[in-house]
């Protein structure tokens, strides 16, 4: 069994640019959660997908947005990076909604410079 | 607004001891709790869930749930070096529509 896997791992864009994170969710899990954790901070719900659907999103503008894919694989995009984007981005995936157990890949270590 | 409090720390314990880490949430829906581990550098590894009042124990760690007062902790016996890490507290209300919140995290620094 395979587990949630994060490319690439770390990251350096500039100011304005665009960047897409893959994820791949572990096997037999359908959904995917988005978290954006700042130094010395807890994970902050970007959004999650659930077969291929957003499912809920937390309080992050429009230029975070997110795929799904029918393999259950999951992208994220950032457009127009600010400075304060710099962050850990991490991909959980989880075998359904309503409480379960999600799990970590090891993150994307993005630099906005 | 759901939100899960936790007492950044550091929290220093010595080799051998208890370490007990605790966590309230604001809203008395909460279905899931989880207590994660985070090393520096390193993304979040789940240790612990529980679900219903009570006491649950796997290992040296045992979780510990009361809804009615709102409080989850983690305890950690016989505390080892290698168990200094952030711990982080997390909540999920378990609607379809749902999502896990995280708290900030307690810093665990195991004095040896």
């Amino acid at each position: 069994e395979t587990g949630v896997t994060q490319s690439p791992t770390h990251l350096i864009k500039t100011r304005g640019q665009q960047v897409t994170l893959r994820c791949s969710s572990q096997s037999g899990h359908n959904t995917v959660s988005w978290y954006q954790q700042a130094l010395g901070q807890g994970p902050q719900f970007i959004f999650q997908y659930y077969r291929e659907e957003e499912n809920g999103r937390g309080n992050f503008p429009p230029r975070f947005s997110g795929l799904q894919f029918p393999n259950y694989s999951s992208e994220l995009n950032v457009n127009a990076l600010e400075l304060d984007d710099s962050a850990l981005y991490l991909c959980a995936s989880s075998p359904g909604t309503g409480g379960t157990e999600a799990f970590f890949g090891q993150g994307t270590r993005l630099t906005v410079v | 607004q759901k939100e899960v409090e936790q007492n950044s720390g550091p929290l220093s314990v010595p080799e051998g001891a208890i370490a007990s880490l605790n966590c309230t949430y604001s809203d008395r829906g909460s279905q899931s709790f989880f207590w994660y581990r985070q090393y520096s550098g390193k993304s979040p590894e789940l240790i612990m869930s529980i679900y219903s009042n009570g006491d649950k124990e796997d290992g040296r760690f045992t979780a510990q749930l009361n809804k009615a007062s709102q409080y989850v902790s983690l305890l950690i016996r016989d505390s080892q070096p290698s168990d200094s890490a952030t711990y982080l507290c997390a909540v999920n209300w378990g609607n379809r529509d749902d999502k896990i919140i995280f708290g900030k995290g307690t810093r665990l620094h195991i004095l040896p």
